[in-house]
């Protein structure tokens, strides 16, 4: 069956460090991935998408990477702040839908 | 900031009754969607549109029904809310060619 699987529930780092999250999924040819940033109480806020044939791709502090030998896709997140604080979803295209990862809960302390 | 609406945001309801969640976007997009979200839990997509009179079942079943009239409009509708259905609601649209969905601030609905 098709999978999407986000490291650890949580991940707790220290304000300055590089966040890495990490997505792997099985049973799935993706076209693309996709990462989102939910708060609380609030929908997914989309980041960025990486396409198949791309290796990485940056945005700002955001940096993502997609491995479709490994399927895995590694999202950082480098001079972490508070405000990054946040659950990062990531998702895959299948067919004509999108299917989301549970997320991961980052806290970013001061 | 997305231009995707929802009404309510919170919502307290007895059992049995009916309810009809808004959604709302005025992007023009042709594709819309409805999620369910426990907290701390993944989205599950529940309904999605491709466009005016255009509705599919997602892969959570749900006892919940859609219509798009309008394309800008997407709502859900509870014939008879039960507790089961006490979760988040989470609206979401995509068009413009762009791969990205906008979701809506959702709407927290709970059953008594």
């Amino acid at each position: 069956s098709q999978k999407i699987e986000q490291n650890s529930e949580a991940l707790n780092i220290q304000e300055g460090k590089t966040a890495t999250l990490t997505c792997n999924y099985t049973n799935y040819s993706p076209a693309y991935l996709q990462w989102y940033r939910q708060d609380p109480g609030r929908g997914p806020v989309f980041l960025l998408l990486i396409r198949e044939n791309e290796k990485e791709k940056r945005k700002e502090r955001l940096k993502v990477t997609f491995d479709t030998t490994l399927k895995q896709s590694l999202f950082h997140i480098t001079a972490s702040q508070p405000a990054d604080s946040a659950t990062y979803l990531c998702a895959l295209r299948n067919n004509n839908d999108m299917r989301f990862g549970a997320g991961t809960r980052l806290t970013v302390k001061p | 900031e997305a231009d995707i609406y929802q009404t309510p945001r919170y919502l307290v309801i007895g059992t049995g009754k009916k309810i009809t969640l808004e959604c709302s976007q005025t992007m023009g997009h042709d594709k819309m969607y409805w999620y369910q979200q426990d907290p701390g839990m993944e989205l599950h997509l529940i309904h999605y549109s491709y466009g005016v009179n255009s509705t599919e079942k997602g892969d959570l079943s749900s006892e919940s029904t859609v219509s798009r009239i309008r394309t800008e409009h997407f709502p859900l509708t509870l014939e008879s809310a039960r507790p089961s259905h006490t979760s988040q609601y989470l609206c979401a649209s995509r068009g413009g060619g762009g791969n990205e969905q906008y979701f809506g601030p959702g709407t927290r609905l709970t059953v008594t």
